[in-house]
């Protein structure tokens, strides 16, 4: 069946320091991409998205780009802030009313 | 309210006991989910619905979980005699029809059993 793997925290940088978290995916067929994030305290909210091959989704200076011949959904962004410290939880939907998540890690940033 | 509303955001419960949590969506959401968050572990599918039938119960645990939906609109989910393994923090997120691929969460109805 369709899975999310993505790297364990937690994770702790310095402020402007810069982020990556892996997540790599196993799906039958063309999955859309997402990355969603939990504040302390809130529910989870998107963050980003890619629906189909090498597009990139961008949104509060985060990245990724769908590679489909890794397989990956890697999240990037150059200058990390104490404000980004949060859990983050890569998903994928496989054009259904599913969605399957990873496990999350935790960006703890200091300043 | 302008979210995914749910409660009560937290609940402790002996151990045996019957707890229901509830879940409003966003108004004119049809789509409904329930997932459970355990401590280090992802979000683990329970139960989703299109309108008021789920056409998926698939993630339910056992016969102890079950969840119904009514007017299209608030759900509730109903444990039964319940478990220490069924603490977790019990998340619900809505969509809509045309599906964007956003699901919009709420905050969650942490439960702790003793």
């Amino acid at each position: 069946g369709d899975s999310v793997t993505q790297m364990e925290g937690p994770v702790t940088l310095s402020e402007e320091a810069f982020l990556t978290i892996n997540c790599t995916y196993t799906a039958t067929g063309y999955p859309s991409l997402f990355w969603y994030v939990q504040y302390p305290g809130e529910g989870l909210q998107l963050l980003l998205k890619a629906t189909k091959a090498d597009d990139k989704g961008s949104n509060k200076g985060f990245e990724a780009t769908y590679r489909k011949e890794t397989t990956s959904f890697h999240l990037e962004k150059g200058s990390v802030q104490v404000s980004d410290s949060a859990v983050y939880f890569c998903a994928l939907s496989s054009g259904t009313y599913k969605y399957i998540f990873g496990t999350g890690t935790r960006l703890k940033v200091l300043a | 309210g302008a979210g995914v509303s749910q409660s009560p955001s937290n609940k402790v419960t002996e151990k045996g006991k019957d707890v229901e949590l509830r879940c409003d969506p966003i108004s004119g959401h049809t789509a409904l989910y329930w997932y459970r968050q355990s401590l280090g572990q992802g979000l683990e599918f329970l139960i989703y619905f299109q309108g008021n039938s789920a056409p998926d119960k698939s993630g339910l645990p056992s016969d102890r979980f079950s969840a119904e939906r009514t007017g299209g609109s608030v759900s509730t989910l109903t444990i039964q005699r319940t478990q220490q393994e069924d603490s977790a923090v019990y998340l619900c997120a809505s969509s809509s029809f045309q599906n964007t691929g956003e699901l919009f969460f709420g905050e969650g109805s942490r439960l702790t059993v003793l």
